[in-house]
């Protein structure tokens, strides 16, 4: 039973607009929500979080959402370049100190 | 840089023969963690370490094996290597309390 799934696979999107993956899981007993953005040949590399107190949390181009009534996480990117093409994977954490991760989301910038 | 080396990058093995991947970390931290990757699944715990000589199974621990018996060192050990078992193995370190990993660069194993 998966508690974290990323329903798509990839997504596509022209540089400049705005990208927007998402992810949803299963346990409301999740302290915090992580995404981390992989190329290829190399590790991943943690990308932005937030806390299960808040809604919003925003680093540059990177905004994260959270809905906890939904159960639902969001990376939204703005402006995509060509340079976020890479995997993204959402993670979820709790008070055991284990990362739980989606399958990810392969994420294309066209130029 | 969390200073996380893992050895070897890449090996390529024969079915039942034993494997052992090592993580290797400079910065004193306690928690540190193995996951597989393999396409459609993400990344799947299979083992965790707390401390020295202090471990736990993950999502995925069937077929392997851990050790820690310094706090810079979590071997990870496949005793008899099975098809299944190939994927790209990395190790993490935990930092603070928010679940943040660093990861190391991965290990890419294929067994024959």
């Amino acid at each position: 039973d998966q508690q974290v799934k990323q329903n798509s696979p990839s997504l596509s999107v022209q540089e400049g607009r705005i990208s927007i993956l998402n992810c949803d899981y299963t346990n409301s007993m999740f302290d915090y929500f992580l995404w981390y953005k992989k190329y290829p040949a190399e590790g991943p590399t943690f990308l932005i979080s937030i806390s299960s107190i808040k809604d919003k949390n925003e680093d540059g181009r990177f905004t994260v959402f959270l809905n906890k009534s939904a159960k639902h996480l969001s990376l939204h990117i703005v402006p995509s370049q060509p340079g976020d093409s890479a995997v993204y994977f959402c993670a979820v954490s709790g008070s055991a100190r284990q990362l739980t991760f989606g399958s990810g989301t392969q994420l294309t910038v066209l130029p | 840089d969390a200073g996380i080396t893992q050895s070897p990058r890449h090996k390529v093995t024969e079915t039942g023969t034993p494997v052992t991947l090592r993580c290797h970390q400079t910065e004193n931290h306690r928690y540190m963690y193995w996951y597989r990757q393999d396409p459609g699944h993400g990344l799947r715990l299979i083992h965790y370490s707390y401390g020295v000589k202090d471990t736990d199974k993950g999502e995925v621990s069937d077929g392997y094996s851990v050790s820690r018996s310094k706090t810079e060192d979590f071997l990870l050990t496949l005793e008899s290597a099975t098809s299944s078992q190939t994927s790209v193995y990395f190790c993490a370190i935990m930092e603070g309390n928010t679940g943040e990993l660093f990861f190391g660069e991965g290990s890419r194993l294929t067994v024959l």
